[in-house]
């Protein structure tokens, strides 16, 4: 099975700060990767699929980069809204899927 | 509205079952691939089970390989997973999810597992 493994497990920022998540493969995945930002008591919402195509609705302060085991996901200028946790997922087998283990974004 | 909503969930004891569905409205159901995905309490995701729109394949977590079996009804638009023999750790918030770009989640059913 494809395990992801992401770094770092939490973060603390500022407003208006740029951060950057990493997801990496146990193997290659192609673009099969997937972002997402869930709250507390929400469900989770799709932020970039196939590693980097911005998700419609989604800030395009929101970026996503990386092919074959390693991925990233950058948020440029940090918003209140945004402190939250962030998941990878890859869909390389289809319909098997994993997640990343997650990243809680927290406020400095 | 594309939408997904869960029902089923509730209290039950070890060893027992439990049946969950999933009711999709909004998109065209048999288009796509269908998951479940859990979050134990204060935990991350886990992806549960997903089936392809013909049910041609289905795959599970080795977690609840053998327990857990997940099946469509296209035609009523919905999804189901039936849970048996329930553990302790399979204590989640259970979410219906459309397609593998998991681009639509339902806003889950609670499954307690506890005597």
């Amino acid at each position: 099975d494809i395990q992801l493994t992401q770094s770092p497990s939490s973060l603390s920022a500022s407003v208006g700060d740029r951060v950057s998540i990493t997801c990496r493969a146990s193997q290659t995945i192609n673009n099969f990767l997937n972002w997402y930002q869930q709250t507390p008591g929400k469900a989770p919402k799709l932020l970039i699929y196939a590693a980097s195509n911005l998700q419609s609705g989604v800030p395009s302060r929101f970026s996503g980069s990386g092919s074959g085991t390693d991925f990233t996901l950058t948020i440029t200028s940090l918003q209140p809204e945004d402190f939250a946790t962030y998941y990878c997922q890859q869909n390389y087998n289809n319909p098997q899927v994993t997640f990343g283990q997650g990243t809680r974004l927290e406020m400095k | 509205e594309v939408q997904l909503v869960e029902s089923g969930g509730g209290l039950v004891q070890p060893g027992r079952s439990l049946t969950l569905s999933c009711a999709g409205s909004g998109f065209i159901f048999d288009d796509y691939a269908m998951h479940w995905v859990r979050q134990r309490p204060g935990k991350g995701l886990e992806w549960v089970s997903g089936i392809t729109w013909n049910s041609g394949t289905i795959e599970y977590a080795d977690s609840v390989k053998g327990r857990f079996t997940i099946s469509r009804d296209n035609a009523k638009n919905s999804l189901y997973l039936q849970m048996n023999s329930l553990r302790g750790e399979d204590t989640a918030l259970y979410f219906c999810v459309k397609d593998t770009l998991m681009d639509v989640w339902g806003h889950g059913t609670t499954v307690t597992v506890s005597s």
